[in-house]
């Protein structure tokens, strides 16, 4: 039973244009979303969170969007650079847990080709 | 500065031999560790969790175990491996002291293939 779901496993983008990556969830205890990048071989590295009580989050090119009736949320890369290319893996924590306790979807191979 | 260190890098083992993979965390205290792992085309597995010394949560069960000698090291066992333990492992922690942040910090991974 996933509950973070990310259901486009690769997306290419041209530089310079706007990147969406989608995730929806099905749990409405998760309190904290979290999007993280991985480049091969790597550990995963934190990009942006928003938490539950925001529909907005802003930080540089990147911005997180989350829309609690829809139990969806999104990352806006802007603009795309071909540095952003690896994948990227939507998290989210139940309310109260501990804050590594993070549960993620498959993520999403961004390709932005120059 | 908060640093993880995870080692080694890769790891090549035939099937029914022991694994023991090491985590070590430096420039916080107490912080709560975990092991998380890739499989091919699957996202980030939480396997376990620990919150102090010689405490562990299993998230799954499964043929691995974890243990936590000391407050910063946390490691990754098995007594015998199978062909399905094969993947990227990861560990992280999160801060838990006063003003720490909420994201959990990954350390570089260990790529373990059995065969």
């Amino acid at each position: 039973d996933q509950q973070v779901k990310q259901n486009s496993p690769s997306l290419s983008v041209q530089e310079g244009r706007i990147s969406i990556l989608n995730c929806d969830y099905t749990n409405s205890m998760f309190d904290y979303f979290l999007w993280y990048k991985k480049y091969p071989a790597e550990g995963p590295t934190f990009l942006i969170s928003i938490s539950s009580i925001k529909d907005k989050n802003e930080d540089g090119r990147f911005t997180v969007f989350l829309n609690k009736s829809a139990k969806h949320l999104s990352l806006h890369i802007v603009p795309s650079q071909p540095g952003d290319s690896a994948v990227y893996f939507c998290a989210a924590r139940v309310y109260g847990g501990s804050q590594g306790n993070l549960i993620f979807g498959k993520g999403t191979k961004l390709s932005v080709k120059p | 500065s908060q640093t993880i260190h995870q080692w080694p890098a890769t790891l090549v083992q035939p099937v029914g031999s022991p694994l023991s993979l090491e985590c070590t965390v430096e420039g916080t205290s107490n912080p709560n560790l975990y092991w998380y792992r890739q499989a091919a085309g699957r996202g980030l597995q939480l396997l376990f969790y620990s919150v102090g010394i010689g405490q562990i949560s299993s998230e799954v069960p499964q043929n691995l175990s974890a243990s936590r000698p000391q407050d910063r090291q946390f490691i990754l066992s098995s007594k015998k491996l199978l062909l399905s333990d094969s993947g990227f492992y990861l560990c992280a922690f999160a801060g838990t002291e006063s003003g720490a942040s909420t994201e959990a910090f990954f350390g570089q991974g260990t790529r373990l293939t059995v065969v």
